[in-house]
């Protein structure tokens, strides 16, 4: 049973880098070989979609977020990583990881995803 | 403002059948599968159903769900206390080029 945990500062000063880490237990990115995505829920806000990477260094970023954003994916510790460049109060969100999962048409959605982590941009 | 709209809450009591709607248009619902997820605050969501009315091994069938045109549904029927979550729905939309979601109802069961 794969299990997806996010960690890094819940607290980031507006311009600075927003730096998140995924780490996913119960098995091998490597074997999985799937798609893992950054999702984020802003206070009283919808969820929100914030792009996909997978190990072979393949991405899909969000369009409004393409322009900040880098993900990877470290297969030799198991973890997927997120940066978000120059933030703002309005990045401020609760940020989930999940793995995408497929069927053989195609379709694709969002499971496991891990718990969350609230990060605050603030002075 | 959520692309896919939902109530922001709905409430039940033990035992009783509860339906929580989610509605889109034709760029997102009408076109691509939905998907529902139950999140407890503080907690992964979870998945209930993919590919509109797909349950996932483990997930109880007291929940079912369908879609018609541009509206999807999920209902839980036998509502029981630890049903009480946010549930939200979600679709790949054509026209953003983006997954988009809904604001979840929150679910009480009094």
């Amino acid at each position: 049973q794969l299990q997806l945990q996010e960690s890094g500062p819940g607290l980031v000063k507006p311009s600075e880098t927003l730096s998140l880490t995924c780490s996913v237990f119960g098995g091998s990115i490597k074997t999985t070989n799937s798609y893992w995505a950054w999702l984020r829920q802003p206070p009283g806000k919808g969820l929100e979609c914030i792009g996909s990477v997978h190990d072979s260094g393949d991405t899909y970023y969000n369009p409004s977020l393409k322009s900040r954003l880098s993900m990877s994916v470290d297969a030799s510790k198991n973890q997927i990583s997120l940066r978000l460049t120059s933030v703002t109060t309005a990045d401020t969100a609760v940020y989930f990881c999940a793995k995408v999962d497929e069927d053989t048409l195609g379709s694709n959605w969002f499971d496991p995803w891990g718990q969350g982590i609230l990060v605050t941009v603030s002075s | 403002q959520s692309v896919l709209t939902q109530v922001p809450s709905a409430s039940g009591t033990p035992g009783q059948r509860v339906s929580i709607s989610c509605s889109g248009g034709g760029s997102n619902l009408g076109r691509n599968y939905v998907y529902w997820y139950q999140h407890l605050p503080g907690t992964a969501p979870k998945l209930l159903f993919y590919k509109d009315n797909q349950r996932p091994s483990g997930v109880p069938n007291r929940f079912s769900a369908s879609k018609s045109g541009t509206s999807a549904s999920l209902a839980i029927s036998g509502l029981r206390s630890e049903d009480e979550a946010v549930y939200f729905c979600a679709a790949w939309d054509n026209s953003l080029d983006v997954w988009v979601f809904g604001g979840g109802t929150k679910l009480a069961v009094l």
